[in-house]
């Protein structure tokens, strides 16, 4: 049971450049999460999905974009990188309910140049 | 807004001794669930323990225990007995009933001496 895999583990891009983060769970939960990490600080909401077809914007959406066509990936696209989205980018999944903890994936260090 | 205060950047604790962190939480919601993840320098986010709003008993785990006062919106983490393994980032964080969102605070940086 690998649980929340996101890849890749680190990345460095230049101004401009564009990506996507890989986030997949094997958890067959129905909500996952996008956040972000910078240094010193708490996690950031970027986006998240409580189901297939159904996204929505957290705390800090901009210059970032998602889709969910299966339960299983929620990846996050950067368009247009800057150097503000350096950061340490974590994915999460869980069950419905308010109780429900969420699993997190490893991360992903990004920096931009 | 929503927010977590976590007001203490760091913390350090002796082996073997008791710590406590500090969080507040700012809600008109009355339920909810706190929650208290650990971050090791691995960048792994680990849940330590949670407490649902309306259980007036304070959760505990092992070494682990919280401090829960709802009308204060106070939600503190008790280590006893503290293990060089303990040290960590520590964050607070909430879910509110009928929101998807989990909001955390900034984090406590916590060290423990030998």
């Amino acid at each position: 049971n690998a649980g929340v895999t996101q890849t890749p583990k680190f990345r460095i891009l230049k101004i401009g450049q564009s990506m996507t983060l890989q986030c997949a769970q094997d958890m067959n939960h129905n909500y996952m999460y996008w956040y972000r990490q910078d240094p010193g600080m708490g996690l950031k909401l970027i986006y998240y999905s409580v189901g297939a077809g159904i996204t929505d914007k957290g705390e800090v959406p901009n210059g970032y974009n998602v889709s969910r066509s299966t339960t299983e990936d929620f990846p996050l696209r950067l368009e247009l990188a800057a150097p503000s989205q350096t950061s340490v980018y974590f994915c999460a999944s869980s069950s419905p309910g308010v109780g429900s903890p969420l699993h997190f994936g490893n991360g992903t260090r990004l920096t931009v140049t | 807004a929503q927010t977590v205060t976590q007001s203490q950047p760091e913390m350090s604790v002796q082996e073997a001794e008791t710590v406590t962190l500090s969080c507040t939480y700012d809600t008109s919601e009355s339920d909810y669930y706190l929650f208290w993840y650990k971050q090791p320098p691995s960048r792994q986010m680990i849940l330590v323990i949670r407490q649902e709003a309306y259980k007036q008993q304070n959760a505990t785990e092992n070494r682990f225990s919280v401090n829960f006062q709802k009308a204060a919106k106070s939600f503190s983490l008790k280590i006893s007995d503290s293990q060089l393994g303990d040290a960590a980032m520590y964050f607070c964080a909430y879910r509110i009933h009928n929101t998807d969102k989990l909001i955390f605070g900034t984090g406590t940086r916590l060290q423990v001496f030998p």
